[in-house]
């Protein structure tokens, strides 16, 4: 069936390296992928999006690739800080069909940040 | 974003109860959704409830079960019936901005059957 999957469900990094969170998809017809950010006792904050005809798409500190020809999503974070560790999800969404809006998660990778 | 909020943060109950989770959305959206979360695991879509529409439910979840309400475009409220152990679970509220379409989640009701 369709799913969503994480490559490491783990990441431990240095603060002030850079982190790359992997996420591999097997929907092609997803037309936006998400990355949230859970931390202890919250609810999944959103962190930033892409469109499925995009490659690359920056936010603040943060930088999302998609690369359809092997579907696969990442994650990067630049100079990573302690209030970054959190398990992060990626997800997909349909925008259009009976599908609308609905996201389907992949299984989340735990990143710890050492001082 | 929308700020949104859930009803009990926690509860702990017995089996064979039923626990009705509150969600409240700070402005008037079209899409709310309910997810589970269980230990340490992902989320899983449980239904969407769309105002002025009965709720879908996905596979593996059924109205009986998970009841939903959507009276309006702020309010949306999950029952968990006839409750088991294994329906502990964290369930979370989620919805779809009108404007941006992004979603955002409320903090969750952790809740525990014993």
């Amino acid at each position: 069936g369709e799913s969503v999957g994480l490559h490491l469900p783990t990441l431990s990094v240095q603060e002030g390296d850079n982190s790359i969170i992997n996420c591999a998809y097997s929907n092609s017809a997803s037309d936006y992928f998400i990355w949230y950010k859970q931390e202890s006792g919250k609810g999944p904050q959103f962190i930033i999006d892409i469109r499925s005809n995009m490659d690359k798409r920056q936010g603040q500190r943060v930088t999302v690739l998609l690369n359809k020809t092997v579907k696969h999503l990442s994650l990067q974070i630049a100079a990573t800080q302690p209030g970054d560790s959190a398990v992060y999800f990626c997800a997909e969404k349909r925008a259009g069909g009976t599908s609308y809006g609905k996201l389907t998660f992949g299984q989340g990778t735990i990143l710890t940040v050492h001082p | 974003s929308a700020v949104i909020s859930q009803k009990p943060s926690r509860d702990i109950c017995q089996r064979g109860t039923s626990l009705t989770i509150q969600c409240q959305v700070d402005s008037q959206v079209t899409m709310m959704f309910w997810y589970r979360q269980q230990p340490g695991q992902s989320l899983t879509l449980i239904a969407t409830a769309n105002q002025g529409s009965e709720a879908t439910y996905e596979s593996g979840f059924v109205i009986d079960k998970f009841p939903i309400s959507r009276p309006n475009l702020t309010f949306s409220t999950l029952t968990v019936s006839n409750m088991s152990p294994e329906d502990s679970s964290i369930y979370l509220c989620s919805v779809e901005d009108d404007s941006t379409y992004e979603q955002y989640f409320g903090p969750g009701t952790r809740l525990t059957v014993t």
